[in-house]
């Protein structure tokens, strides 16, 4: 079972351009939403993430919109630059309780920003 | 300050081999995670531990063992390496709510 489902698997944008990433979720008890960017050869690194008791959140050129009746949320990035090529992971888990911030990784947007 | 360190980065196993991948974390953290990356599939997470001494099974622990009997280290191990075990392995401390992931074990059964 999926629980959490991403999608585009790829994606390539213009430089300047948005670029939109969604994810949607299933478990109605998740309460954390990271987003995690993945270079080639690196570790994914914590991008940006968002807690269910706000619709959006902004650091820099990237925004997550979340929309918790529709159990959905997504990642912007704005004005997208070549430097912004990477797979981004959306992710979700628990805040607290048994398996808190045990994250559940969407399977990746691959994004290609070309000049 | 390292922060998550995998050793080793490159590995190529014969069916039937054993290995054990280490990670090192300099953080201080309680909570340790292994996760296998495949094409197309994420990250899933094969074991994790809450603490010292404590091990638990994660979405796909079939055909490893864990160990953490120091707090900063978590050893993965397969004993008996198939060629589905082929993938990059990622190694994943956390605090709070943020998790800090090393630079990945590509590994390779033939």
């Amino acid at each position: 079972q999926q629980q959490v489902k991403q999608s585009p698997q790829s994606l390539i944008v213009q430089k300047g351009g948005i670029s939109i990433i969604n994810c949607a979720y299933e478990n109605t008890a998740f309460d954390y939403f990271p987003w995690y960017q993945q270079f080639p050869g690196k570790g994914p690194a914590l991008l940006i993430a968002i807690r269910p008791d706000v619709s959006e959140k902004k650091e820099g050129r990237f925004t997550i919109s979340f929309n918790k009746s529709a159990k959905q949320f997504s990642l912007h990035i704005m004005d997208s630059q070549p430097g912004d090529s990477a797979t981004y992971f959306c992710a979700a888990s628990k805040g607290s309780g048994a398996g808190s911030y045990q994250l559940t990784f969407g399977k990746g947007t691959k994004l290609s920003v070309i000049p | 300050n390292a922060g998550v360190t995998q050793t080793p980065k490159f590995r190529v196993l014969k069916t039937g081999q054993s290995m054990t991948l280490l990670c090192a974390q300099d953080m201080n953290h309680e909570y340790m995670y292994w996760y296998r990356q495949d094409p197309g599939m994420g990250l899933r997470l094969i074991h994790y531990s809450v603490g010292e001494g404590t091990t638990a099974k994660g979405e796909v622990p079939d055909g490893y063992n864990v160990s953490r009997l120091k707090k900063q280290n978590f050893l993965l191990g397969l004993e008996s390496a198939a060629p589905s075990q082929t993938s990059v392995y990622f190694c994943a401390s956390r605090t709070g709510a943020r998790a800090f992931f090393g630079q990945g074990t590509r590994l390779t059964v033939v």
